[in-house]
C-alpha cells in the first residue's frame, strides 16, 4: 500500500515564528511531492511541489525533500493568522495515474 | 490561468433523485480527476478521465457515473444516492499523464460542491 503520513496536529505556532510541517512516503518509485493548503469548508490550493532533493523556496515557504530518508518537509516563515489552515501533503503514485494525500496537519497560528 | 470551475456549488437532493455535478476547465489539461472529501479527512480519489478516456475507478459505486464529454468538461451523474454520500464534492484536473513529472502531475481543484442527501 502506498502511504503518505503527516501529524494531524493541531499545531500551535506563534505568528512570526517559522511552522514546520513534515511528512513520510512509502512509495520510493515516487518522483513527485505537493503540498496544498486548505481551508475549512474550502477546496485544496496548490501551495508548491518539489521534485528534486533539497530545498526550493517560494516567498514564505520553503519545500524540502530528502529521497533517502523519503521525508517532505514545508516551512512557513514569518507565520501569519492567516496561515492557519489543514497542509495535506501528497506525493505522486510510481505506476498509476494519481496522487496519494495524507491525512492533513491542522495548523494554528496564534497572535 | 489556474482556474477549474465547478458547479452547482451547493445541492441538496433525495435519495430518489437525479443530478449531475458539472466540472470545466480551460487550462488544456488532458487530465481531470473526481474526488469526495469528508469533513476533516483528505480528499478521496473516485474516478480519473486521461485523455477523456476513463482511466481509474476507485470502485466506486455504481450510483455515482461519470462522464467527460470533451477535453474541457467532466461531469458525475448522480442516481439514488445515500445520506452517507454527503461530502464535499472536488474535481481536479492536470496536465496530463503521458510522461512522468511534477508539472504534468501538479493537479489543480475546482472550489468544489457541497452535496447533501436527504
Amino acid at each position: 500500500q502506498k502511504e503518505v503520513e503527516q501529524n494531524s496536529g493541531p499545531l500551535s505556532v506563534p505568528e512570526g515564528a517559522i511552522a514546520s510541517l513534515n511528512c513520510t512516503y512509502s512509495d520510493r518509485g515516487s518522483q513527485s511531492f505537493f503540498w496544498y493548503r486548505q481551508y475549512s469548508g474550502k477546496s485544496p490550493e496548490l501551495i508548491m511541489f518539489i521534485y528534486s532533493n533539497g530545498d526550493k523556496e517560494d516567498g514564505r515557504f520553503t519545500a524540502q525533500l530528502n529521497k533517502a530518508s523519503q521525508y517532505v518537509s514545508l516551512l512557513i516563515r514569518d507565520s501569519q493568522p492567516s496561515d492557519s489552515a489543514t497542509y495535506l501533503c501528497a506525493s505522486e503514485h510510481s505506476s498509476a495515474s494519481k496522487i496519494i494525500f495524507g491525512s492533513g496537519t491542522r495548523l494554528s497560528i496564534r497572535p | 490561468d489556474t482556474e477549474v470551475t465547478q458547479t452547482p456549488k451547493h445541492l441538496v437532493m433525495g435519495m430518489t433523485n437525479k443530478k449531475s455535478l458539472k466540472c470545466e476547465q480551460h487550462m488544456g489539461h488532458r487530465a481531470m480527476y473526481w474526488y469526495k472529501q469528508k469533513a476533516k479527512k483528505p480528499p478521496e480519489l473516485m474516478f480519473v478521465y486521461s485523455y477523456e478516456k476513463l482511466s481509474i475507478n476507485e470502485s466506486v459505486p455504481s450510483r455515482f457515473s461519470p462522464e467527460c464529454p470533451n477535453s474541457s468538461l467532466l461531469n458525475l451523474h448522480l442516481h439514488a444516492l445515500q445520506p452517507e454520500d454527503s461530502a464535499l464534492y472536488l474535481c481536479a484536473s492536470s496536465l496530463s499523464r503521458s510522461t512522468r513529472g511534477a508539472f504534468t502531475d501538479t493537479q489543480y481543484f475546482g472550489p468544489g460542491t457541497r452535496l447533501t442527501v436527504l
